[in-house]
């Protein structure tokens, strides 16, 4: 069973310029999620997906950001006209759920992309 | 809203010995659960040990056991025998279940284990 993969797992990039990030999440999971970690700090919740619907945003979640989830399987993360600010780990992680009301599962975290704005 | 507070931002302690990270919490709601995660060194984040807070009876995984007492609100995390492998940042988290789905995570409190 393959975990949560992320990629890139680095990238640099010059302030102003958009870029975007891919999760494949474990096979059978329907549910993903988006986190943001900086530095000396616990991550942050960005949004989550069930299936292919977005189903909640943080306001850390700027109209810079936008995350998809065609098809329900992979996500990606844009961020587009980059700040400084959004030098930080990127974390996405999955988890199954029974349905839109079902119990909570456990997240598993992929490796992250770690981004530097330059 | 939600908070998970970790107040020890780095602990030390000798390979074999037993280690307590303390975390505690707020909420209004009754029916949520607790997570600890062991982030290692450049590694990605994984899952330790999850209780349930319906349930009475504290978790346990191996070396590693949890203290819950909902009513202080408190969920600490016992490592026994400590190994160098447990060197990590360690992550106190919360979600409500049947709720926002989100985690709430404290600050973490960074672990080395001295050989």
């Amino acid at each position: 069973d393959t975990g949560v993969s992320q990629d890139p797992r680095h990238k640099i990039t010059k302030r102003g310029q958009n870029v975007t990030f891919r999760c494949d999440p474990i096979s059978e999971h329907n549910r993903l999620y988006w986190y943001r970690q900086t530095l000396g700090q616990g991550p942050e919740f960005l949004t989550y997906f069930q299936n292919e619907a977005q189903l909640e945003k943080s306001r850390l979640l700027s109209d810079r950001f936008s995350a998809e989830r065609p098809k329900g399987s992979f996500s990606t993360l844009e961020i587009q006209r980059t700040e400084q600010g959004d030098s930080a780990m990127y974390l996405c992680a999955s988890s199954l759920a029974a349905g839109l009301a079902g119990s909570t599962d456990t997240q598993y975290f992929g490796p992250g992309t770690r981004l530097t704005v330059l | 809203a939600q908070t998970v507070t970790q107040s020890q931002p780095e602990m030390s302690v000798q390979e074999a010995e037993t280690v307590t990270l303390s975390c505690t919490y707020d909420t209004s709601e009754s029916n949520y659960y607790l997570f600890w995660y062991k982030q290692p060194p450049s590694r990605q984040m994984i899952l330790v040990i999850r209780q349930e807070a319906y349930k009475q009876q504290n978790a346990t995984e191996n070396r590693f056991s949890v203290n819950f007492q909902k009513a202080a609100k408190s969920f600490s995390l016992k490592i026994s025998d400590s190994q160098l492998g447990d060197t990590a940042m360690y992550f106190c988290a919360f979600i409500l279940n049947f709720g926002n789905e989100k985690l709430t995570f404290g600050t973490g409190t960074r672990l080395t284990i001295i050989p």
